[in-house]
């Protein structure tokens, strides 16, 4: 066990509609990212947030959002959902010093079917 | 951007058997990590080795950051090491994380 929760495991929604996938880093990590897992793309890095600033951006598309609240967990918002956005989503948070991140830790996933 | 290259691409192992994955890129980094992938998806961390060498049990790793590579070592496989192994790159801690393909193994009993 990482440490670092996601929820949920699984999500079955249409084309068209919005969803939300939340992650808890691990306790004292500052650092949030999420990634995207198909089959055709690999590991795709989306988004990084640090301490609730948005600190590196990646594939991102544009109907998808981020944020990390005070608290420091994180919601990825998906919306106007195409059959294309069927994937993993994973979380990962790391701890920092000084600034800097160091190595990463994972949670479980979200496994987003789009129908 | 950085390039990332990882090989073999495939590799089907006896359990016993000794391997070497092999991890390149295309410009200095600050980070650079090693995972395993299990057949259940789950994302393990092996080794964060942005330089130098490290070791945990059957696995190790070395990273020469001079020369843009880095290995992972698998001694005495076992079939709970098959699934995926990815590295992963940041050129600083505020750039993208770039993961490669990942080299997918099979340890047969």
């Amino acid at each position: 066990d990482s440490g670092v929760t996601q929820t949920p495991k699984h999500l079955i929604t249409a084309t068209g509609q919005r969803v939300t996938l939340r992650c808890s880093p691990r306790s004292g990590d500052l650092s949030v990212y999420w990634y995207q897992q198909s089959l055709d793309q690999g590991l795709q890095f989306l988004i990084q947030y640090y301490n609730g600033e948005e600190r590196a951006k990646g594939n991102i598309l544009e109907r998808f959002s981020a944020q990390q609240f005070p608290d420091l967990h994180s919601e990825l918002n998906l919306s106007s959902l195409e059959l294309g956005d069927s994937a993993l989503y994973f979380c990962a948070s790391s701890p920092e010093d000084r600034g800097n991140t160091y190595e990463q830790y994972f949670g479980p996933g979200t496994r987003l079917t789009v129908t | 951007g950085i390039q990332v290259e990882q090989s073999p691409p495939d590799l089907i192992l006896q359990e016993g058997a000794n391997s070497t994955l092999r991890c390149n890129f295309s410009d200095s980094v600050n980070n650079l990590q090693w995972f395993h992938q299990n057949p259940w998806g789950q994302l393990i961390n092996l080794f964060y080795i942005p330089s130098g060498t490290k070791q945990n049990g059957r696995l190790s790793a070395t990273t020469v950051a001079t020369e843009r590579y880095s290995l992972l070592y698998i001694s005495s496989s076992q079939t709970t090491d098959s699934g995926v192994y990815f590295c992963a790159v940041e050129k600083t801690s505020y750039d993208k994380v770039i993961f490669g393909p990942g080299t997918s193994l099979s340890v047969i009993p």
